[in-house]
């Protein structure tokens, strides 16, 4: 099956720093890519869906100031969360797809802790 | 809105029981339907994947069923193991489009030897 990297796949960061998490389709194009979020014990909630080459669409109650989406390529696609406070430690998991008729494909997540 | 319940939200079973787990969704327009498996602190492992036109999938100790008409599919494992042990996430992908998969709850099984 197609392969999606995650990269750093854990962080600790002090508050108000700024991290950058990379997810990369590693043998296939991805025309879109889904990040998601994950607080323990719970599903994983999405955040916003990006297409190549577009801005990405974010889901109700998650800041675009605040999670910088970044899909510039076909197999890349960068999470950047600004300004870090703590109760953005959180499992984030992103996701890509070829075509809509395809399946997606998860990354093996990057656990977030700001301290 | 596309929803998606799993009940239970936890199961505790001893080895070797056959148990199964069971998903809902409230729009019946789904693609497709997708079982994973999620071990603590980890990523997702993809089970099962059923299409919209499928009844049933099966894999090893696994059978997914998918009834899209009354919104439900059923995760069957047979023979559980303690390697079993894990939450398992059902999600689907409705027609609609560019949509991401929207996810359940999970239920987390214990499979005590």
């Amino acid at each position: 099956g197609a392969v999606v990297s995650q990269h750093p796949s854990w962080v600790i960061c002090k508050s108000g720093t700024s991290v950058k998490i990379e997810c990369r389709s590693l043998d296939f194009q991805a025309t879109t890519m889904f990040w998601y979020r994950q607080f323990p014990k719970q599903s994983l909630m999405l955040m916003a869906t990006s297409n190549e080459g577009s801005k990405a669409t974010y889901e109700q109650g998650v800041e675009k100031d605040k999670f910088l989406i970044n899909h510039a390529s076909l197999t890349l696609s960068t999470l950047t969360v600004t300004s870090a406070h703590p109760e953005d430690s959180s499992f984030y998991i992103c996701s890509a797809r070829w075509r809509v008729e395809e399946t997606q494909y998860f990354g093996p997540g990057t656990r977030l802790l700001v301290l | 809105k596309q929803e998606v319940t799993q009940i239970p939200a936890a199961l505790s079973v001893p080895e070797g029981e056959n148990l199964v787990l069971n998903c809902s969704f409230t729009d019946s327009a789904i693609y497709n339907l997708q079982w994973f498996r999620q071990d603590p602190g980890k990523g997702l492992t993809s089970l099962l994947l059923i299409q919209s036109s499928q009844r049933e999938q099966t894999s090893g100790r696994l059978n997914a069923s998918l009834d899209k008409s009354s919104g439900r599919s059923t995760l069957y494992i047979a023979a559980s193991q303690p390697g079993d042990s894990a939450t398992y996430l059902c999600a689907v992908k409705t027609n609609s489009g560019n949509t991401p998969l929207v996810f359940g709850k999970g239920t987390r099984l214990s499979v005590i030897a």
